[in-house]
């Protein structure tokens, strides 16, 4: 079947400190995937994605690639921003369509 | 672009009671979900629509839950009767198509809360 799991959290940073959340997923074919940020008080936005193996997905700074190997999509940033401050959501979609499976989230809270 | 719009935002009722959500995708979205998101975990799909046919029905709790998208564009979630574990926020969210590298808009959802 297809899932996703998520490294859990909270997780609590400085300002400026190196950020790694770790996806990894079980998936038939060539799955989607996709990092999604939910922040305080707002519906849930797409953050990258990346479709086939290797492919790196960016935006704001963050970064993930799929790396098909080891079944991951890790989500990594050089420097975070108290404004980072948010849950994170790891999710795939089946080659066979585009039902969501969605991980458990990690909430990330970054101090000044 | 207007995003999928969700009402109402927030909404509490007491166990057995009836309830109803309403969502606009984007437009010229065909494709419309319905998620449940229940604290603490991720958003669960509960239904699929592919314009006004149902793609994906196995998570939806038939006995209690229904919704409708009449003429593909609005759609309509209702829960009959509530439980305490339908407490969640249920989330609207659209696609252009079907297909598995397509991105998935929500809304901001609805917070319910069962008493």
């Amino acid at each position: 079947g297809n899932s996703v799991t998520q490294m859990e959290g909270p997780v609590t940073l400085s300002e400026e400190a190196f950020l790694t959340i770790n996806c990894t997923y079980t998936a038939t074919g060539y799955p989607s995937l996709f990092w999604y940020v939910q922040y305080p008080g707002e519906g849930l936005q797409l953050l990258l994605k990346a479709t086939k193996a290797d492919d790196k997905g960016s935006n704001k700074g963050f970064e993930a690639t799929y790396r098909k190997e080891t079944t991951s999509f890790h989500l990594e940033k050089g420097s975070v921003q108290v404004s980072d401050s948010a849950v994170y959501f790891c999710a795939l979609t089946p080659y066979t369509g585009n039902q969501f499976y969605f991980g458990t989230g990690t909430s990330l809270t970054v101090i000044p | 672009e207007a995003g999928v719009a969700q009402s109402p935002r927030y909404k509490i009722i007491e166990k057995r009671q009836s309830v109803a959500f309403w969502c606009n995708p984007i437009s010229g979205h065909a494709t419309l979900y319905w998620y449940q998101q229940i604290l603490g975990q991720g958003p669960k799909l509960l239904i699929q629509f592919q314009n006004n046919g149902v793609v994906d029905d196995s998570q939806l709790p038939k006995d209690r839950f229904s919704a409708e998208r009449l003429k593909g564009v609005d759609s309509t979630l209702k829960i009959q009767p509530a439980k305490l574990e339908d407490s969640a926020v249920y989330l609207c969210a659209s696609s252009l198509a079907d297909i598995s590298t397509d991105t998935q808009y929500f809304g901001p959802g609805t917070r319910l809360t069962v008493l």
